[in-house]
């Protein structure tokens, strides 16, 4: 069956520092990648979603990038902000049944000053 | 346009004892979701509805757990004898695009 993989549980990096939290995945089918971000007491948040025409999505700027040839999808991000310090969720489905979300264990990003 | 809203925010419960949860999805979405979150866990789907019809339950413990979703529009989630292991954050979505609403934290002693 699907799964996702989120290797990293917490990731500290300093301000100003590149981001890069790592996502790799198992999919039988098509898949659609997306990755929610948490902050502390509030619920799940889309931050990106995958393209089928394989533009590289970007939101407040964090981008990723579907490489389909080592089944992954990392989040990157330039220069980290103290206010980008949350929970990154890596989540899958696919063309079967696109309503069907599966998502990692998550990785809690914490950025010092 | 109005989130996904739910209530209660907070439920502490002993052993044994019955909760309901209650879910308003945003207006016009067909898909209701509900997923347990478990402290320092990612999201679980328990169940998911489209329409009144429910697509996918597999993951729901139907010994203690029923949802609903009568009339396509609200949702219930019930939890007839809790456990301590049933302590997490109960969450509730709607699609397109999965927003969710704030959740419930429940705490079984």
């Amino acid at each position: 069956g699907d799964s996702v993989t989120q290797t990293e549980g917490l990731v500290t990096l300093t301000e100003g520092l590149p981001v890069m939290l790592n996502c790799t995945y198992q999919s039988t089918y098509s898949p659609f990648l997306f990755w929610y971000v948490q902050h502390l007491n509030e619920a799940p948040k889309l931050l990106l979603k995958s393209f089928t025409d394989n533009k590289r999505p970007e939101h407040q700027g964090f981008h990723a990038t579907l490489h389909k040839s080592s089944s992954s999808f990392h989040l990157q991000k330039s220069s980290a902000q103290l206010s980008d310090s949350a929970l990154y969720y890596c989540a899958l489905s696919d063309d079967t049944n696109a309503y069907k979300v599966i998502f990692g264990k998550g990785t809690h990003l914490h950025v010092l000053p | 346009e109005a989130g996904v809203t739910q209530s209660p925010r907070y439920a502490v419960l002993q052993e044994g004892q019955a909760v309901s949860f209650w879910c308003d999805p945003i207006s016009g979405h067909d898909t209701l979701y509900w997923y347990q979150q478990p402290r320092d866990q990612g999201p679980q789907l328990l169940v998911y509805f489209r329409d009144e019809a429910v697509i996918d339950n597999s993951q729901l413990p139907s010994d203690r757990f029923s949802a609903v979703r009568p009339k396509g529009t609200n949702s219930t989630l019930k939890i007839q004898s809790a456990k301590q292991g049933d302590t997490a954050t109960y969450l509730c979505a709607s699609s397109p695009e999965q927003f969710f609403g704030p959740g419930t934290r429940l705490t079984v002693l």
